[in-house]
């Protein structure tokens, strides 16, 4: 069965530098999904990036970009320019690609904790 | 707001007692999932409901929980004769439904607490 494990429960980072979200999975499968989400306090879950296992190119997304490791079947999260309105848990999540459509398994969770 | 909306957001039950919740997606979304988040964990997928189709149950939808989306549209979830265990966030989220890698949209959830 498919795991993905975050190994930081908790992170703290200063306002406007950089941090970076560990995220390793286990999988026998070649083709996937990766994603990273975002949970604010008391507020609902928002996707902030996401990556197709075939695609070679790590994704950006302003502030935020991933490394991924398909061999080493990890999934990091870079944070730049850090903001106080990144303080939340974030979760990595895994999804099959031609399996359980849809069902995203995912990690504990890292609470990120951003500094003024 | 069109985003996906939950009902109620908190309840207290107490133990033996039989809860709904109730999940409207976004308008043109036909997929629904169902989800459990307890504390300190992630979220654990549930069900999900492609229109009216139940297509996937995980085993942790024990024979008390019964989902159903009768008309494609909000979806309830139910969960018969609660146990303390039960006490969780459930969260509903909502996608297009056109393939794999689509963008879940999660919903504010609902907290239970059973006493």
């Amino acid at each position: 069965a498919q795991t993905v494990t975050q190994s930081q429960p908790e992170m703290s980072v200063q306002e406007a530098e950089t941090v970076t979200l560990s995220c390793t999975y286990d999988t026998s499968e070649s083709d996937y999904y990766l994603f990273w989400y975002k949970q604010p306090p008391s507020r609902q879950m928002i996707l902030v990036i996401r990556q197709e296992a075939y695609k070679q190119q790590n994704a950006t997304e302003n502030r935020f970009s991933v490394n991924f490791q398909k061999a080493a079947k990890s999934f990091s999260l870079k944070i730049s320019d850090s903001q106080l309105g990144d303080a939340a848990m974030y979760f990595c999540a895994y999804e099959d690609y031609g399996g359980s459509q849809g069902n995203l398994i995912f990690g504990k969770g890292t609470k990120l904790s951003v500094k003024p | 707001d069109t985003g996906v909306s939950q009902n109620p957001r908190h309840k207290i039950t107490k133990r033996g007692q039989n809860v709904t919740f109730r999940c409207d997606p976004i308008s043109e979304h036909n997929r629904l999932y169902w989800y459990r988040q307890t504390l300190g964990q992630g979220p654990e997928f549930l069900t999900y409901f492609q229109n009216e189709a139940q297509l996937e149950k995980s085993r942790l939808l024990s024979d008390r929980f019964s989902a159903e989306r009768p008309k494609g549209s909000f979806s309830t979830l139910e969960i018969q004769r609660t146990e303390q265990g039960d006490s969780a966030m459930y969260l509903c989220a909502s996608s297009l439904g056109q393939g794999a890698f689509e963008t879940q949209y999660f919903g504010p959830g609902t907290r239970l607490l059973v006493l």
